[in-house]
């Protein structure tokens, strides 16, 4: 079973609220990603990091920042919401070299009124 | 640059029937290829996998065959289950300049029907 963990899981909130999805990890792996993934399933990754202090812009681009402060904590900070916000935002992680598989949390489900 | 293509879903089966999404992909080299399940409302999980040409990965009855002359990776089932309901995502791997990126395919939504 993984090990990594999100939440909330369901947050609805208000346009131009400052809001941070929360991911935690406790297999000690070093990568760590965050992906959106649109109602037609398709996944985006929207930042990763390698490491502490480590982060980088994924493939699409996003509003939101991440923090890597410690290895088994990977943040998402939203500054000010709005609706086009409204996703379903999953975290994951990987360990160094191996396979490549990636292991994921349940997901946070995010509404912006 | 690599790339995932999935047959489009939703695909709706009745129990008992034979499954078969397929997945190729664009890459250079030796990739490692990846089936994932996401069951409603939870994140995806690892279905099985394989790390290079001709091997064959297999997980609660599914298989799939990495087939590098026909840059495939088609996931088959001999008999759905209800149970089975889920996305179903296909991915590769492709290290790069010491950077391991992984591509994921678009999903393809299975419904399996009593």
């Amino acid at each position: 079973e993984a090990d990594i963990y999100q939440t909330p899981r369901y947050l609805v909130i208000g346009t131009g609220k400052k809001i941070t999805l929360e991911c935690s990890q406790t297999m000690g792996h070093d990568k760590m990603y965050w992906y959106q993934q649109d109602p037609g399933m398709e996944l985006h990754l929207i930042h990763y990091s390698y490491g502490v202090n480590s982060t980088e812009k994924g493939d699409l681009s996003s509003e939101s920042t991440v923090s890597r402060i410690r290895t088994e904590h990977f943040p998402l900070t939203l500054e000010s919401a709005r609706p086009s916000h409204t996703s379903q935002y999953l975290c994951a992680s990987s360990e160094w070299g191996g396979t490549g598989e990636q292991y994921f949390g349940p997901g946070t489900r995010l509404t912006v009124t | 640059g690599n790339s995932v293509t999935q047959m489009e879903g939703p695909v709706t089966l009745s129990e008992e029937a034979f499954l078969t999404i397929n997945c190729t992909y664009t890459a250079t080299g030796y990739p490692s290829l990846f089936w994932y399940v996401q069951y409603p409302g939870e994140g995806l999980q690892l279905l099985l996998k394989a790390t290079k040409a001709d091997d064959k990965g297999s997980n609660k009855g599914f298989e799939a065959t990495y087939r590098k002359e026909t840059t495939s990776f088609h996931l088959e089932k001999g008999s759905v289950q209800v149970s089975d309901s889920a996305v179903y995502f296909c991915a590769l791997r492709r290290d790069s300049g010491g950077y391991q990126k992984v591509t994921f395919g678009t999903g393809t939504k299975l419904q399996v029907i009593p």
